[in-house]
């Protein structure tokens, strides 16, 4: 059971280059939802999914589309890259009932340049 | 969702008790009290939840005021390990988002 996987830890990009940050996990959560956390400062909430083929839009959702064709495949497109995007990005996946609690992932570090 | 407020740090000696106080004196009849934390650098981590009773896990226990509007997460025994950012959320259970404030500074001294 890996919980959440995020790939990759770590990734540069030039200002206008596109990238696929990928998140899968293996819980059968319903539940899947992207957050960026910028230094000293909470996570925001950028797209959410309640299921496959579902998505909608968070609190900071410019820049960055999302899709859902599997249940357990959540990946994170930025269109393109800009420094505003220099964050460190979480996937977290829930069950749709809230119990337990969100399951989070040990983030992707991103530096636009 | 209703709306939190956390000291912005506190300390806590190896060992003792930490209790982390939060406020929530607009939560609604349907949220519950969530509880995250986030070590450094790591993604946040589930600690426990609860509605109006007192909770308790392997982790931590979770006590509610009778009123609901404040409550306090207890670590029985701080390790140095538990030296994190706390988060205290009030949200309806089966809502899909999280809103993250600043959280609690915890630092365990040896």
């Amino acid at each position: 059971n890996a919980g959440v996987t995020q790939t990759p830890k770590f990734q540069v990009l030039k200002t206008g280059q596109s990238m696929t940050l990928q998140c899968a996990q293996d819980m059968n959560h319903e539940y899947m939802s992207w957050y960026r956390q910028d230094p000293g400062m909470g996570l925001r909430l950028i797209h959410y999914s309640v299921g496959a083929g579902i998505t909608d839009q968070g609190e900071v959702p410019n820049g960055y589309n999302v899709s859902r064709s599997t249940t357990e495949d959540f990946p994170l497109r930025l269109l393109s890259a800009a420094p505003s995007q220099t964050s460190v990005y979480f996937c977290a996946s829930s069950y749709s009932t809230g119990a337990g609690g969100y399951t989070f992932g040990s983030g992707t570090r991103l530096t636009v340049v | 969702d209703a709306k939190t407020t956390q000291p912005p740090s506190m300390d806590c000696a190896e060992g003792r008790a930490a209790n982390l106080p939060c406020n929530h004196s607009t939560i609604s009849g349907n949220e519950y009290v969530y509880w995250y934390r986030q070590i450094h650098s790591q993604g946040p981590q589930y600690i426990i939840h609860g509605l109006k009773n007192n909770e308790t896990n392997e982790m931590a226990s979770l006590i509610i005021t009778e009123d609901r509007k404040s409550s306090t997460l207890i670590l029985p025994h701080a390790t140095l390990r538990d030296t994190a950012v706390y988060y205290c959320i009030v949200r309806v259970e089966n809502d899909y988002k999280l809103s993250f404030g600043a959280g609690t500074t915890v630092t365990v001294r040896a």
